[in-house]
């Protein structure tokens, strides 16, 4: 299994640059994901990283140190709507590919 | 575009009561899941399923079971509900077993057992 820990709240402000980490400690790394998760809806996927470096997409991106066992989502240009918790899944080599969630960051952007 | 779609997004049962969260995805997807979803703890796996007819037990199964008779529909089943079931239910698909495959989650049942 996994350990993934994320902190748990986080507040911004509208229009700066926020950085979630998660790290974790795996042992046979296949892959992280990142998910938004707005108050009282589904989940939807962000991004996919599983080699070392940055995904960049629009105002995300998500970069991972599989060396470091970290990963860091990065929000620019914050706006009130990307207030949601985010939540980081891990995926390792055990036999099926299901990643384990980690508890989620609860984003709070103010004016 | 996935869809996913559970049968009630609130659900008020009373302990004891045998309860049934239903779940249909429209893209003949492969996998589906079911997750809990409890404050300060986070998602976790009940129970998911590769393939129709069939089942694997996720990590906290306990209390728990699912069917699948249909590949498009996967519901789970509270034999007999408790308290310490109350919670966000969550179901999810997923295309098949590769490494990209992302997860397509549906709204939720919030389930409320008295």
């Amino acid at each position: 299994g996994q350990n993934i820990d994320q902190p748990t709240e986080m507040t911004a402000t509208e229009g700066a640059i926020v950085q979630i980490n998660c790290t974790y400690q795996t042992s046979g790394f296949n892959g992280l994901f990142w998910y938004q998760q707005h108050a009282g809806e589904a989940p939807t996927f962000l991004s996919y990283n599983v080699l070392d470096g940055l995904e960049e997409k629009g105002r995300f991106s998500s970069f991972l140190s599989r060396s470091k066992g970290y990963s860091y989502l990065l929000l620019k240009e914050l706006q009130m709507k990307d207030s949601a918790s985010y939540l980081c899944a891990v995926r390792d080599l055990g036999g099926s590919y299901i990643p384990t969630f980690g508890r989620g960051t609860s984003l709070i952007v103010h004016p | 575009d996935v869809k996913v779609t559970q049968s009630s997004r609130y659900l008020v049962k009373r302990t004891g009561e045998k309860v049934f969260l239903e779940c249909v995805q429209d893209m003949d997807h492969e996998n589906m899941f079911w997750y809990r979803q409890d404050p300060g703890l986070g998602l976790r796996l009940i129970y998911f399923s590769y393939d129709v007819k069939m089942k694997e037990k996720g990590d906290i199964p306990e209390g728990y079971s699912v069917s699948r008779e249909k590949k498009e529909r996967f519901s789970l089943i509270l034999e007999s509900a408790s308290t310490n079931q109350t919670s966000m239910y969550l179901c999810a698909s997923s295309l098949e077993q590769g490494a990209r495959e992302t997860q397509y989650f549906g709204p939720g049942t919030r389930l409320l057992v008295l």
